[in-house]
């Protein structure tokens, strides 16, 4: 496609099920990135993957939230055991090349609600 | 602590008027400066940068950003706004050095009204 693609738009899920999250780069883009949008509390860092290299994890908050890219394009981001406190926009992105020289392409990303 | 902050939730302004939408950093370095804005429904998108070189960045849909060294700062404005202005801004900045963990702000609310 033509962007970024991010499925589901929504998700609602009760709490302590596990959801995973998909998200579809632009073809060729090497750089993905997951951050989460919670109301009043801007965008927060998950994960970051470039081409092969280990992913940068830092942002995770606990290790009930894991995500893999495979083949270097789709990646999934797995929320076990999810908590209220994880309902909050779950946002991709990808770039061409890592760095500031090309900016990052947003998805519309998944709103998910944890009952 | 790395960290971007708008001071502002939120920013009104008439159509036809200047606005001007807050950004500071503290990022160590240099650190590359960026404007997203978020329209409703919809994903993020670039508007501008500052890489290097003069210090007001022109970016999409006649916004500009200044970079003020000094003042830690990189204020968005736009000489004239738009009701179709109105959206979520977001100021981010990437430590250099760094390859890819854009530090967001809280993001600002700019509603313009008619």
């Amino acid at each position: 496609g033509a962007g970024v693609s991010q499925s589901p738009s929504n998700k609602v899920t009760e709490k302590g099920k596990d959801v995973e999250l998909r998200c579809d780069p632009i073809s060729g883009h090497t750089a993905l990135y997951w951050y989460r949008q919670s109301l009043g509390q801007g965008l927060e860092f998950l994960i970051y993957f470039q081409g092969n290299s280990a992913p940068d994890k830092s942002g995770l908050p606990s290790d009930r939230f894991s995500a893999e890219r495979t083949g270097g394009s789709v990646s999934t981001l797995t929320i076990q055991r999810t908590q209220q406190e994880d309902s909050a926009v779950y946002l991709c992105a990808s770039s061409p090349v890592p760095g500031p020289n090309t900016e990052a392409f947003f998805g519309q990303g998944t709103r998910l609600t944890v009952v | 602590a790395q960290s971007v902050a708008q001071p502002e939730d939120q920013v009104n302004v008439a159509e036809g008027n200047p606005l001007t939408v807050k950004c500071t950093y503290s990022v160590s370095g240099n650190p590359y400066l960026f404007w997203y804005v978020q329209y409703p429904n919809r994903g993020l998108q670039f508007l501008l940068k500052y890489i290097t070189g003069d210090n007001l960045v022109k970016g999409s849909y006649g916004f500009e950003a200044e970079f003020n060294k000094s003042q830690t700062s990189f204020h968005l404005k736009k000489p004239s706004a738009l009701v179709s202005d109105s959206a979520l801004y977001f100021c981010a900045a990437l430590r250099r050095g760094s390859q890819g963990n854009l530090i967001f702000g809280k993001g600002t609310k700019l509603s313009v009204k008619p």
